[in-house]
């Protein structure tokens, strides 16, 4: 199957900082998933996206998949405590494997 | 529904001992996915299943490792024997379809001493 590369692999930001995580393909993805994983709990879906260049919002969260639907990337703006978690892609064809994921922490 | 179901939770036992997971789809949905957490490796994909049948298990570790799924509503993951580098965090995942979103089980802690 495909391999998904993310970056970076930790984040440490100030309560209030914005947030990116990026996800990267080799090959053309049919579409990507985004998944969150609290502390301790299991990962919880989060988003698809399906076509070229798309862009989706939810909330504070931002979501964007590449022109050439290799690269995908999540946003996050003026971060909280609640974002805490480890953020992962899924390159999304008929199996479903995970980029290594972002672990974000968040200082108060 | 009550989500996807794991069992056990955790799972503490001594090396070369057999290992049981269990794993109870969400109903209807026609793939289940098993996946391996550490810290180190992140969140491997073991095998997955489309209709019970077997798919793609290049992920499965070695012989050691074995997956069945004898009916829709139920898959088995066994290790035997095994061993400390096999403690981790195990997940069961379903789906409906090809692409939508997965459902995740609370995982079964696995420690091998």
């Amino acid at each position: 199957g495909q391999q998904v590369m993310q970056i970076p692999q930790y984040q440490h930001v100030q309560e209030g900082e914005d947030f990116t995580t990026y996800c990267n393909s080799s090959t053309t993805l049919s579409n990507i998933q985004w998944y969150k994983q609290r502390p301790g709990g299991h990962p919880v879906f989060l988003i698809q996206l399906v076509k070229s260049g798309e862009v989706k919002k939810q909330k504070r969260l931002t979501f964007q998949f590449g022109e050439a639907k290799k690269n995908s990337s999540l946003h996050i703006t003026a971060t909280q405590t609640t974002d805490v978690g480890t953020y992962f892609c899924a390159g999304n064809n008929n199996d479903m494997r995970f980029g290594a994921g972002t672990r974000l922490t968040v200082k108060p | 529904d009550a989500g996807v179901i794991q069992s056990p939770r955790h799972e503490v036992t001594e090396m070369g001992q057999e290992v049981t997971l269990r794993c109870k789809p969400i109903s209807g949905h026609d793939y289940l996915f098993w996946y391996r957490q550490t810290m180190m490796r992140g969140l491997e994909l073991l095998i997955y299943f489309n209709n019970n049948v077997p798919i793609d298990d290049s992920g499965m570790p070695e012989d050691r490792f074995s997956a069945k799924m004898p009916n829709a509503s139920f898959s088995t993951l066994k290790i035997q024997p095994s061993e400390p580098r096999d403690s981790a965090v195990y997940f069961c995942a379903s789906r409906t379809g090809g692409s939508t979103e997965a459902f995740f089980g609370q995982g079964t802690r696995l420690t091998v001493v």
